[in-house]
């Protein structure tokens, strides 16, 4: 199993800062196959990065992910209200389990 | 519009058995895997499942084996989750996935 650790578990910044959130996996993760998601109180998760750094329909642009094997990185370039919330990478597409990082919650300083 | 529509969640006692279902509008779900993804209150996300286009391959998590049964019906757009011999630890909402979409979730109570 690929267990993914998500870091810092908090990010306490002002909107307008630039957001930059880890994802580390404990071994190569198949094809690049990384996602990641938002998460608001209440709400489902939304899809924002497929495939590392590929956007997912509607995403602006201030979203961008990076990263390959075992290192990952979503980058917010600059924060909006609407983007204080919680954030999850997850893997998936190879062997299961697919499994998911224990979230970032990006809150506002 | 692309939608997913969780149902079947409640409350259950311990051992208890629920059938969640999840009804796909607005495109046609024969050309997706399809997953059950849950979340413990207050807590993360947690893959449990998932189903292959045709039903043709099924994977679960360790801890729902043998509890948990997915499945799928194309002709109806749906697909299911039948829940055996649950437990506090299944308390959770559970999210139907199909590729970049979410139901709104279904909240299973496991509780004496």
């Amino acid at each position: 199993e690929i267990v993914l650790t998500q870091s810092p578990g908090t990010l306490s910044l002002s909107p307008g800062e630039r957001a930059t959130l880890s994802c580390r996996a404990s071994q190569s993760v198949s094809n690049n196959y990384l996602a990641w998601y938002q998460q608001k109180p209440g709400r489902a998760p939304r899809l924002l990065i497929y495939g590392a750094s590929s956007r997912a329909t509607g995403i602006p642009d201030r979203f961008s992910g990076s990263g390959s094997g075992t290192d990952f990185t979503l980058t917010i370039s600059r924060l909006e209200p609407e983007d204080f919330a919680v954030y999850y990478c997850h893997q998936y597409g190879g062997s299961p389990p697919e499994t998911f990082g224990q979230g970032t919650k990006v809150e506002i300083k | 519009e692309v939608q997913l529509v969780e149902s079947g969640g409640g409350l259950v006692q311990p051992g208890g058995s629920l059938r969640l279902s999840c009804v796909a509008s607005g495109f046609s779900i024969s050309n997706s895997w399809m997953g059950w993804v849950r979340q413990a209150p207050g807590k993360g996300l947690e893959w449990v499942a998932n189903i292959k286009e045709d039903g043709s391959e099924k994977y679960y998590l360790d801890s729902v084996k043998g509890r948990f049964s997915i499945s799928r019906d194309n002709t109806k757009n749906s697909l299911y989750l039948q829940m055996n011999s649950l437990g506090v630890g299944d308390t959770a909402v559970y999210y139907c996935v199909a590729s970049d979409q979410w139901g709104q979730g279904t909240l299973v109570t496991v509780s004496s």
